[in-house]
């Protein structure tokens, strides 16, 4: 069964650093693109970016763009979100999804559980 | 304000027929496929449907979908009280180079 597995529920104060991880398991990594979707509290669901695991190439929405960095891993099938200075906005549940590699507009077929991120002084 | 546009609420009695619309432009919906996702509460997104109609595999035929020009449908019918959920649709925006998502429709099953 695939799965994307992601880390714990993290607290952090304004400014500091984070990464957060998705490991993924029963399918080949590399055939598969990584998106990341942000939901703040008791709203939609946001995208990201993606990553291809094969050659690290991202494409990040405007929104997130210079705010956060997508990197992957692929000799533990790891992708990661790292965030070098948190704000208080910052505070919401985070998921991984899997997308088909190739096709822009392939669906989020397999969704990570979601790391939930809270940022306050 | 999301670029894809959906009722925020939606309800039914067991049994009923609903349909939850999603409304986008020519670059989003109107060049592209559509996907739903159902959020049940304290839960990961799930995908439903992907271009425009096809249901994954144990998604039951109950849960259908259309799309006309820049316009798409999610339509359930037989409604159960465990379809009681969040549901978004999405879509490729040319324009944006990215994902765009609705902003939801809570589906209240009475």
């Amino acid at each position: 069964e695939v799965q994307l597995v992601q880390s714990g529920a993290e607290v952090k104060k304004p400014g500091e650093s984070l990464t957060i991880s998705c490991t993924a398991s029963a399918y080949t990594f590399t055939d598969y693109w990584i998106t990341w979707v942000r939901q703040m509290p008791g709203k939609g669901l946001e995208w990201m970016g993606r990553i291809d695991p094969r050659d690290s190439y991202t494409n990040y929405s405007p929104s997130f763009q210079g705010h956060v960095t997508f990197s992957v891993d692929k000799s533990i099938n790891t992708a990661s979100l790292h965030w070098s200075s948190l704000k208080a906005s910052d505070t919401g549940m985070y998921y991984c999804a899997r997308v088909v590699s190739g096709s822009a507009d392939a669906p989020f077929d397999s969704w990570g559980q979601g790391t939930l991120v809270t940022v306050s002084s | 304000q999301s670029l894809l546009t959906q009722p925020p609420s939606a309800s039914g009695t067991p049994g009923q027929r609903v349909t939850i619309s999603c409304s986008g432009t020519k670059s989003n919906i109107g060049s592209n496929a559509v996907s739903w996702y159902q959020q049940v509460p304290g839960a990961a997104p799930k995908l439903l449907l992907s271009g425009n109609i096809q249901r994954p595999s144990g998604v039951p035929d109950r849960i259908s979908g259309s799309k006309s020009g820049t316009s798409a449908s999610l339509a359930i019918t037989g409604l159960q009280s465990d379809d009681e959920a969040d549901y978004f649709c999405a879509a490729w925006d040319d324009s944006l180079s990215g994902v765009v998502f609705g902003g939801g429709t809570k589906l209240t099953v009475l």
